[in-house]
Order: C-alpha cells, then sequence, then structure tokens
C-alpha cells in the first residue's frame, strides 16, 4: 500500500539554527498537507500543496513540493523555542486518502 | 467557535469492558475520520466517514467499531478493549479533501 515516509525522526537544534524535515511518497499524490503538534496537543493544519513544484511561506517556515509529487519538504528558518513540536507531513492519494507520515520531532536549545 | 470536541481527554479501563469515545463537529463538515498516536508510528487511521451512514476502514480498524447516524457525531467503539489498543486517540473532521481539524485526543489506557 501506499506509504509516506518523514526524516528525520528527531532533530535537536540550537536556537537560531535551521531545521527541515523531508517527506517521501511511494506513489504520486494529489496534495500533501503539513500539521504541527505541540507537546501534549493535537495536530494542527499548517498548509496544502497541491501543483507541481510549489514553494509556499509562512514566515520562517519555507514549503515545497516536488516536481513529481512525491515528495516534499518543510524548512524553518533561524529557529525559535516556540518551533519545538512534532510535524507531520500528510499525503492525499488519487482515492482521497490521507496517509501521514510518521513526522519530526523538533526540539530547540535555547 | 468552530471545534471537533473529544470525550473523554483521558480514559483506564479494563480489558474486556465496552467502552465508548465521543466525538462531535460543529462545522457541518462531511468528512469525520478517527487516529491512533504511538511513538515512532505517527498517525494512522482506524475509520473514517465520508457522510452519514457511510463508513470505511482504515489502515488499522481491527477492534474497533464507529458509526455515523448524524452529520455531526462520530462514536469510536471497542466492544472488547485489550491492552494493544492502549494509545493516543485523535477524532478529526474536513470538508472533503480539505484540512483535517483535530480533538483534543483522548488517552486510553487498557489494564
Amino acid at each position: 500500500g501506499q506509504q509516506v515516509m518523514q526524516i528525520p525522526q528527531y532533530q535537536h537544534v540550537q536556537e537560531g539554527e535551521d531545521f527541515t524535515t523531508y517527506c517521501n511518497s511511494s506513489t504520486t499524490l494529489s496534495n500533501i498537507q503539513w500539521y504541527k503538534q505541540r507537546p501534549g496537543g493535537h495536530p494542527v493544519f499548517l498548509i496544502q500543496l497541491v501543483k507541481s513544484g510549489e514553494v509556499k511561506k509562512q514566515k520562517r517556515l519555507t514549503f515545497q513540493f516536488g516536481e513529481a509529487k512525491k515528495n516534499s519538504s518543510l524548512h524553518i528558518t533561524a529557529t525559535q523555542t516556540t518551533d519545538v513540536g512534532t510535524y507531520f507531513c500528510a499525503g492525499m492519494d488519487s482515492s482521497y486518502k490521507l496517509i501521514f507520515g510518521s513526522g519530526t520531532r523538533l526540539l530547540v536549545r535555547p | 467557535e468552530a471545534q471537533v470536541t473529544q470525550n473523554p481527554r483521558y480514559l483506564i479501563t479494563v480489558t474486556g469492558k465496552k467502552l465508548t469515545v465521543t466525538c462531535s463537529q460543529n462545522m457541518n463538515h462531511e468528512y469525520m475520520s478517527w487516529y491512533r498516536q504511538d511513538p515512532g508510528l505517527g498517525l494512522r487511521q482506524i475509520y473514517y466517514s465520508m457522510n452519514v451512514e457511510v463508513t470505511d476502514k482504515g489502515d488499522v480498524p481491527e477492534g474497533y467499531k464507529v458509526s455515523r447516524k448524524e452529520k455531526r457525531n462520530f462514536p469510536l467503539i471497542l466492544e472488547s478493549p485489550s491492552p494493544n489498543q492502549t494509545s493516543l486517540y485523535f477524532c478529526a473532521s474536513s470538508l472533503s479533501g480539505g484540512k483535517l481539524f483535530f480533538g483534543s485526543g483522548t488517552q486510553l489506557s487498557v489494564l
């Protein structure tokens, strides 16, 4: 079945350093969504990418969707302690099934 | 306020004792879904519903039941819970194919 692989599993950075998490799908996706889950909280929607090669920015966050619509990345510039949490990608296949990656847990040293 | 409401927030039970986790949304969403979250495994879909009286199995449906008799409610039923169902459960809803709104989660422990 369809899988969405996400790496790394953990990332521990110094405040001010950059952070990137990557997702790869075994099949072509209709769209990809990104969510953030703060410790003890629930996942919260960040963004959805639909077009091949699409790049979207939200302040210090940059989201990319690959040309083949099989991979995606989330890059955070100059991390802050408020960025702490687990970031999930979720790929939607042609049958509108949404498959979550296993998440990347970001820890930020102040 | 637009929200997905799950209850209870925490639940400790014993093996074999039937339980129901309730989920309700006030956004008139057609799509609702249940996920379980386990360390290192991300969010795995248990069941989902595209609309009233329409439910389908997700990736890990064994040991669970759901019903969708009304648009706003989507309860998760564990007829005979077992320890391997100890997990963090999330209900979510969306307009079809759109962003998911998650409930606050239910931490279930089955002893």
